[in-house]
């Protein structure tokens, strides 16, 4: 059972423009939404993470919106750079006793210069 | 600061092998988790240790293995390797214990298992 869902699988964004990453999750007691970047032959990195009691969380030109009722919660780099090329991974946890990190399939991020 | 390493890089294996990965964790790091990233796939959790106890297990059978040293440093072991066994095992290191939730994982590069 695939309990985070991410899409699209792929994305080609022109240079300045807006890169928009969404997931879905089914787990009602997830409560940490971290998203990864992951660039070729290297382990992901946190980019930025959010807990459902904000809305939205922006660090630079990366922006996280969260959607409680709907279970869903989105990426949004804005001005995005052929540097951001990467793939990127949405997560769910718990934060509440032990939990694990739940990923979803990627996406695959190409800015155009 | 050292970040995450994992030995070896690339790793060729043929089906019903045995197999040991390494993990060193960043300094000041007492918590290991493993993953194995698929092609084309997220990162799946395989257990965690802390302390040198496994703190818990994703859905992996028990030929999947691990350790952890007294220096925090991880082994994975994976026993009679099956063809579905090739992927990118990753180490991630961090220092919240049994919240891992609640801490930021550092992944390491990885190491690439093909398993023929």
């Amino acid at each position: 059972q695939q309990q985070v869902k991410q899409s699209p699988q792929s994305l080609i964004v022109q240079k300045g423009g807006i890169s928009i990453i969404n997931c879905a999750y089914e787990n009602t007691a997830f409560d940490y939404f971290p998203w990864y970047q992951q660039f070729p032959g290297k382990g992901p990195a946190l980019l930025i993470a959010i807990r459902p009691d904000v809305s939205e969380k922006k660090e630079g030109r990366f922006t996280i919106s969260f959607n409680k009722s709907a279970k869903q919660f989105s990426l949004h780099i804005m001005d995005s750079q052929p540097g951001d090329s990467a793939t990127y991974f949405c997560a769910a946890s718990r934060t509440s006793g032990y939990s694990t990190l739940t990923f979803g399939k990627g996406t695959m991020l190409l800015v155009s210069p | 600061e050292t970040g995450v390493t994992q030995s070896p890089t690339h790793l060729i294996k043929t089906r019903g092998q045995q197999v040991t990965l390494r993990c060193s964790s960043q300094s000041g790091h007492n918590t290991v988790s493993w993953y194995q990233q698929a092609l084309g796939q997220g990162p799946q959790f395989i257990f965690q240790y802390y302390r040198e106890e496994e703190n818990g297990r994703g859905n992996f059978p028990p030929r999947f293995s691990g350790l952890q040293f007294p220096n925090y440093s991880s082994e994975l072991n994976v026993n009679a390797l099956e063809l579905d066994d090739s992927a990118l095992y990753l180490c991630a290191s961090s220092s919240g214990g049994a919240r891992i939730s609640t801490d930021t994982q550092y992944f390491g590069p990885g190491t690439r298992l093909t398993v023929l």
